[in-house]
């Protein structure tokens, strides 16, 4: 069974920093595309970021949003995904989901979400 | 970046209907479109992959159609279990992005 367990967040102030885990299980957690998506109290979805696999030498891409103050990082072997977020802004308080891609036809589809981490970010 | 447009954002519905979910790319993304399915409380469930194919393990009364800038989600028959919100999403181009969502509720 496929299970992906967030884990690190919490309550920040204004320009700190915070470190997310995704714990994956139940897949070879090596050869996927893992993306962080995020969502702010009682607002849509938004996508953070994606590493991309060994393979595709672990590159990653980010939402403008966040881009030079968060890093998406992977360590295969001990399967785990991590978001490492810098000069946090009020307005990056979400809860943060990982999720798991699966390879489509040419794109990359999030077919299982872990449960989600509330990231606070307040003074 | 590719803005998705989801329509209605709201709708009340009764259980048994019909109910067709519209969201509109501000250009062409081909087929590569997402939707999911989101109650409270819980992580986001994939319903529709590549505009039309339905995730393993999802009921077949939903559905998904269109290309480059227009796609639906139909559910045929609303169940309890349906009540929930939609969103879909773009995977053509980076950023990756979400439509604002439908919030589906019983009428």
């Amino acid at each position: 069974e496929v299970q992906l367990v967030e884990s690190g967040g919490g309550l920040v102030q204004p320009g700190g920093s915070l470190r997310l885990s995704c714990a994956a299980s139940g897949f070879i957690f090596s050869d996927h595309y893992m993306d962080w998506v995020r969502q702010a109290p009682g607002k849509g979805l938004e996508w953070v970021g994606r590493s991309r696999n060994k393979a595709n030498s672990y590159t990653t891409e980010y939402a403008a949003s966040v881009k030079g103050r968060f890093t998406i990082s992977r360590d295969d072997s001990k399967n785990s995904l991590f978001l490492q977020m810098n000069s946090l802004k009020t307005e990056d308080t979400a809860v943060y989901y990982c999720t798991r891609n699966i390879a489509v036809a040419g794109t990359f589809y999030f077919d299982y979400w872990g449960q989600g981490t509330l990231v606070t970010v307040s003074s | 970046d590719i803005q998705l447009t989801q329509s209605p954002s709201f709708l009340s519905a009764s259980v048994g209907d019909r109910v067709t979910i519209t969201c509109r790319a501000s250009q062409g993304i081909s087929s590569y479109l997402a939707w999911y399915q989101e109650k409270p409380g819980k992580a986001p469930k994939l319903l529709i992959y590549a505009a039309s194919t339905l995730q393993s393990g999802v009921p077949s009364r939903f559905s998904g159609s269109g290309s480059g800038t227009e796609f639906t989600l139909t559910i045929s028959s609303l169940q309890p279990e349906d009540f929930a919100t939609y969103y879909c999403q773009q995977l053509n181009s980076y950023p990756l992005t979400f439509g604002g969502g439908t919030k589906v509720e019983i009428k």
